[in-house]
């Protein structure tokens, strides 16, 4: 069974400085997909980035960007010039390629932005 | 209107007691999911829709718990002999069906059993 950890339950950031946040993964799968969800007050989950597993190359969308370490087994994210509405629990998830379309999500990281 | 919606937003009941959460998911995603969140926990995977059929219902964690998707669209949760335990934020995701495709998520319900 696949299994996603994130070791960081808080953290904060001034606003626009960088922050890191961690997540690691447990598979024997070859190909698979990772994801970085959001999740405001409101409770709705919103897609922040997304990688294929066969791209060596890390995804980028905007301000947010990932460090993709297959072998390690590592999946950061990465926040830069940080904003106040990025005060928010952050979920990395995990989904196999080819089997049953459910995300196995880690428990999460509660960010705040500071002013 | 184009987000997934659900209802009700909040629901409280007493132990014992049947519900049903509804799932209206994006028009003409053909994939529908159910998740199950605990309070300080990531969502945890229920049951899984393709069209009218469950294609994986692996999460369901007991026989009170039940899903339908009769017409491929609209989808609703069943909880019968509610518990306490079953409190939590119940997610509803809905995708159009492809391969390893976005899920997008509604805003969920706030399920309280007293």
């Amino acid at each position: 069974a696949q299994t996603v950890t994130q070791s960081q339950p808080e953290m904060s950031v001034q606003e626009a400085e960088t922050v890191t946040l961690s997540c690691t993964y447990d598979t024997s799968e070859s190909n698979y997909y990772l994801f970085w969800y959001k999740q405001p007050p409101s409770r709705q989950m919103i897609l922040v980035i997304r990688q294929e597993a066969y791209k060596q190359q890390n995804a980028t969308e905007n301000r947010f960007s990932v460090n993709f370490q297959k072998a390690a087994k590592s999946f950061s994210l990465k926040i830069s010039d940080s904003q106040l509405g990025d005060t928010a629990m952050y979920f990395c998830a995990f989904m196999t390629q080819g089997g049953s379309e459910k995300l196995v999500f880690g428990k999460g990281t509660k960010l705040t932005v500071n002013p | 209107g184009a987000g997934v919606s659900q209802t009700p937003s909040n629901k409280v009941t007493e132990k014992g007691k049947y519900v049903e959460l509804r799932c209206d998911p994006i028009s003409g995603h053909t994939a529908l999911y159910w998740y199950r969140q605990s309070l300080g926990q990531g969502p945890e995977f229920l049951i899984y829709f393709q069209g009218t059929g469950a294609a994986d219902d692996s999460g369901l964690p007991n026989d009170r718990f039940f899903a339908v998707r009769p017409e491929g669209s609209v989808s609703t949760l069943k909880i019968q002999r509610t518990e306490r335990g079953d409190s939590a934020v119940y997610l509803c995701a809905s995708s159009n069906g492809l391969a390893q495709d976005t899920q997008y998520f509604g805003p969920g319900t706030r399920l309280t059993v007293l």
